[in-house]
């Protein structure tokens, strides 16, 4: 696709239920990364894909929390047992290449309240 | 460990107004620098970024160069506009693959 596509765009999960993020990243792009922003502050690193493993996933914050990317496109980032302090708007990434000097493309990202 | 350290905002000028936007980095080697903004509403995009020790990157008027010396990479812009109202997050690539992001700094561009 043109650009990186999240979905859903919002979603509201009461405590304790498990939520499903989506993310299309641009075809051909090998890298993918999950970030999480927290209001007000800048986006923190979850964990990173080439192709379809999982290189990184020192920053996610709990094994509550599992990034797969089964066929190294589409990839899921996956919520259990949601508490509020997961709120935020998680952000995914994309880019040609994972060695520094590419930017990369985000995508609008998912805002997820947790209530 | 790697860190980035931005001024804090809200920065607010008046149109047509000089802006600087520090950014101050601590990282192992010599990463690639980018800056973000983030409209409001949207999401974060590349607005330009450096490779190597003395490279300026530039981009709708905006620039930042790359000081090993001081592991600077100060944004800069001669003339804002209300259209440059945003928040701008300064991001080094630390060598794993990954952006590490400052906190952000807000601008607000009054006319």
């Amino acid at each position: 696709g043109a650009g990186v596509s999240q979905s859903p765009r919002y979603k509201v999960a009461k405590r304790g239920q498990d939520v499903a993020l989506r993310c299309d990243p641009i075809s051909g792009h090998v890298s993918l990364f999950w970030y999480q922003q927290a209001l007000g502050q800048g986006p923190e690193f979850l964990t990173y894909f080439q192709n379809e493993a999982q290189l990184d996933k020192s920053g996610l914050p709990s094994d509550r929390f599992f990034a797969e990317r089964p066929e190294g496109s589409v990839s899921t980032l996956k919520i259990q047992r949601t508490q509020q302090e997961d709120s935020a708007v998680y952000l995914c990434a994309s880019s040609l290449a994972g060695q520094g000097g590419y930017g990369y493309t985000f995508g609008s990202g998912t805002r997820l309240t947790v209530v | 460990g790697n860190s980035v350290t931005q001024m804090e905002g809200p920065v607010t000028l008046s149109e047509e107004a000089f802006l600087t936007i520090n950014c101050t980095y601590t990282a192992t080697g010599y990463p690639s620098l980018f800056w973000y903004v983030q409209y409001p509403g949207e999401g974060l995009q590349l607005l330009l970024k450096a490779t190597k020790a003395d490279d300026k990157g530039s981009n709708k008027g905006f620039e930042a160069t790359y000081r090993k010396e001081t592991t600077s990479f100060h944004l800069e812009k001669g003339s804002v506009q209300v259209s440059d109202s945003a928040v701008y997050f300064c991001a080094p690539d630390t060598g794993r693959r990954a952006l590490t992001f400052g906190s952000g700094t807000r601008l607000q561009v009054q006319p």
